[in-house]
């Protein structure tokens, strides 16, 4: 079975631009999360998804929004792109989100300009 | 914000001497997992504790969970150089939803 996906894998922006990054989780696996890592640091947690529906979200500012689709898959929008957005983004699947185990995608490098 | 502390930030090792991480973390949770990033890439999923456990193993690895002192640690033995990446600890909270709280990481370099 493939795992997590996300694309693209690198993506270079500048300042003010908005940017979406995706995510298809594992088959079968219902809840989405995403998380941001800068880089020297551990991921912090900025939305979590399950069946299409917001079920929680970290301390990001409004320019960060997602959606889940029908089949699952996720989409992460930043507007406004600020210089500090510059991070890997992953991406995790879950079977709910009261799964204990959460699976990684390789993750989108975003570099801020 | 991180959950807590990984020590120490970066370790140097030799090819098959054991390798000891550790991590504390700040509020009540459900489990403790363990992770490994290899050159900033994905996560990939090492092992679980949840919070009645004291010590689990799988293979080389040995994670201990204390919670009363809200700390565990990660014992990889008989180290190799493939073992060379970053650590992190991650906490689920005791509620139903399951978003992790990442420490900051461990840094593991084993020498050849």
């Amino acid at each position: 079975d493939a795992g997590v996906t996300q694309s693209p894998t690198h993506l270079i922006k500048t300042r003010g631009q908005h940017v979406t990054l995706r995510c298809s989780p594992i088959s079968g696996h219902k809840s989405v999360s995403w998380y941001q890592q800068v880089l020297g640091q551990g991921p912090q947690f900025i939305f979590q998804y399950y069946e299409k529906e917001e079920r929680g979200r970290g301390n990001f500012p409004d320019r960060f929004s997602a959606r889940q689709f029908p089949n699952y898959s996720s989409e992460l929008n930043v507007n406004a792109l600020l210089l500090g957005d510059s991070a890997l983004y992953l991406c995790a699947s879950s079977l709910t989100p009261s799964t204990d185990t959460q699976y990684f995608g390789p993750g989108t490098r975003l570099t801020v300009l | 914000s991180q959950q807590g502390e990984e020590d120490p930030q970066a370790l140097s090792i030799q090819e098959g001497e054991n390798a000891t991480m550790n991590c504390s973390y700040k509020t009540s949770i459900n489990n403790l997992q363990w992770y490994r990033q290899n050159s900033g890439r994905g996560l990939v999923h090492l092992i679980l504790i949840r919070s009645n456990e004291r010590e689990k193993h799988s293979g080389r690895l040995r994670v201990t969970l204390d919670t009363s002192k809200k700390s565990s640690s990660l014992l990889i033995t008989a180290s190799r150089a493939a073992d060379t990446a970053s650590y992190f600890c991650a906490t689920a909270p005791d509620t139903g939803r399951r978003a992790l709280t990442f420490g900051s990481g461990t840094r593991l370099q084993v020498q050849p």
